[in-house]
């Protein structure tokens, strides 16, 4: 079992949907989760970024992570066109202060006009 | 926000020659950056932690002396892949974190890709 599970995708919605994005994990010592959004030929871009169980919102995105159920989600509100790209969720142990992260496979979302 | 400045951003390179890629924080100390690789539809996978003023530290698996890291600064990593090979083409991403700032995440380059004919 992978310690980060993400389904791949691709995920096709209209613009304006709501989209939800998920990840389950394995190790309960995760406490530091992230989202990163990855354009095609690009690195990654920092997205979200909790610690512990709870929500976090910013504009139109919001984050939640339930360690109970080892599950984090991210929710994109009034998708648009530009929001087509891959989201990759990202969890460690420690703080950020480590390259350790355990990337999930990644979703790939496309939002059609 | 934060930046991480990856150069080249692609380049192509004959089976046996060696390729020097560089990463570069550019409103920020790292005292630590890291090196991924990752395949066309996949995930990023760790190869090295690069660390300023010692040796990096390489993951299971990736050849340190096939790949070369050095931490010459405070704001400067660079990757060498030596005597590349076909299969070493990839696409290569650094990313670092502000030292001075407790709990800060990592931010990425836009990445390299490399293409070994």
């Amino acid at each position: 079992q992978k310690e980060v599970e993400q389904d791949p995708g691709p995920l096709s919605v209209p613009e304006g949907a709501i989209v939800s994005l998920n990840c389950t994990y394995s190790n309960s010592a995760f406490q530091y989760f992230m989202w990163y959004r990855q354009y095609s030929r690009k690195g990654p871009e920092l997205l979200m970024y909790t610690y512990s169980s709870g929500n976090k919102e910013d504009g139109r995105f919001t984050a939640q992570v339930d360690k109970s159920s080892k599950y984090i989600s991210l929710f994109i509100r009034d998708s648009q066109p530009s929001d087509s790209a891959t989201y990759l969720c990202a969890m460690s142990s420690v703080s950020g202060n480590t390259g350790k992260l355990i990337f999930g496979q990644g979703t790939t979302l496309q939002v059609k006009p | 926000g934060a930046v991480v400045s990856q150069h080249p951003s692609r380049v192509i390179c004959k089976s046996g020659t060696s390729v020097k890629i560089e990463c570069r924080s550019l409103d920020f100390q790292a005292t630590t950056m890291f090196w991924y690789r990752q395949f066309p539809k996949k995930s990023l996978m760790l190869m090295a932690t690069s660390n300023e003023g010692s040796k990096a530290t390489y993951e299971q698996g990736v050849e340190k002396d096939k790949f070369l890291i050095n931490h010459a600064s405070l704001t400067l990593s660079t990757l060498t892949v030596t005597s590349a090979h076909p299969e070493d083409s990839s696409f290569y991403i650094c990313s670092a974190r502000d030292s001075s700032a407790l709990n800060s995440p990592l931010h990425f380059g836009n990445g390299t890709r490399l293409t070994v004919t």
